[in-house]
């Protein structure tokens, strides 16, 4: 079975543009969830959807704002980017969303210059 | 806001002894503390769950222990290996939009 996929692996952009990420859950997941981490650091938590819906928002910008379809894939979008957005950004799928293990895809490499 | 302690240094061991990671926390005890292994360049790979009323979980030569009292979590790996070498996450689940990782601590097996 695939994992979680995403895309792009890496993106430039410059500040003040606009960024569109991309997420396919594992089949069967009904959760999403996007993680932001900066170098050194640990994942710090962005939002979570569950059948659709935003079940929760992390201390961010509303700057940021994500989605879920019907096929549970997800997009987060970034606006105004600012050299501060550069860092991994991180989707994880589980099965329902409030317990278990997450599991995470490999990740989108966003530098702003 | 929950605060999540990892030591930052990295942990140097031989092949073959056991490692034991810690993770502490302030405020509240989370329902679940899970330990996660990060690779660099890699997203995190889950590795234990532990509940708030669990004290300890094994799985292979992995090992979590869960403290409320003293909101502290250890991390044991057995029998070392230099494959085991790698970032290790602590993470803490409250609800739905309460999730905290933690900066992870850096474990080196050295052969």
């Amino acid at each position: 079975d695939a994992g979680v996929t995403q895309s792009p692996t890496h993106l430039i952009k410059t500040r003040g543009q606009h960024v569109t990420l991309r997420c396919s859950p594992i089949s069967g997941h009904k959760s999403v969830s996007w993680y932001q981490q900066v170098l050194g650091q640990g994942p710090q938590f962005i939002f979570q959807y569950y059948e659709k819906e935003e079940r929760g928002r992390g201390n961010f910008p509303d700057r940021f704002s994500a989605r879920q379809f019907p096929n549970y894939s997800s997009e987060l979008n970034v606006n105004a980017l600012l050299l501060g957005d550069s860092a991994l950004y991180l989707c994880a799928s589980s099965r329902t969303g409030e317990s278990g293990e997450l599991f995470f895809g490999e990740g989108s490499r966003l530098t702003v210059l | 806001s929950q605060k999540i302690e990892q030591n930052s240094e990295a942990l140097n061991i031989q092949e073959g002894k056991t490692a034991t990671l810690t993770c502490n926390y302030t405020n509240y005890s989370p329902a679940y503390l899970q330990w996660y292994r990060q690779d660099p360049g890699r997203g995190p790979v889950f590795l234990l769950l532990i509940r708030e009323n669990e004290k300890e979980k094994r799985k292979e030569r992995l090992k979590v222990t869960f403290d409320t009292t003293l909101k502290q979590s250890l991390f044991h790996i057995t029998a070392s290996q230099p494959a085991d070498s790698a970032t290790y996450l602590c993470a803490l689940r409250y609800n739905f939009n309460k999730f905290y990782f933690g900066s992870g601590t850096k474990l080196n097996v050295k052969p």
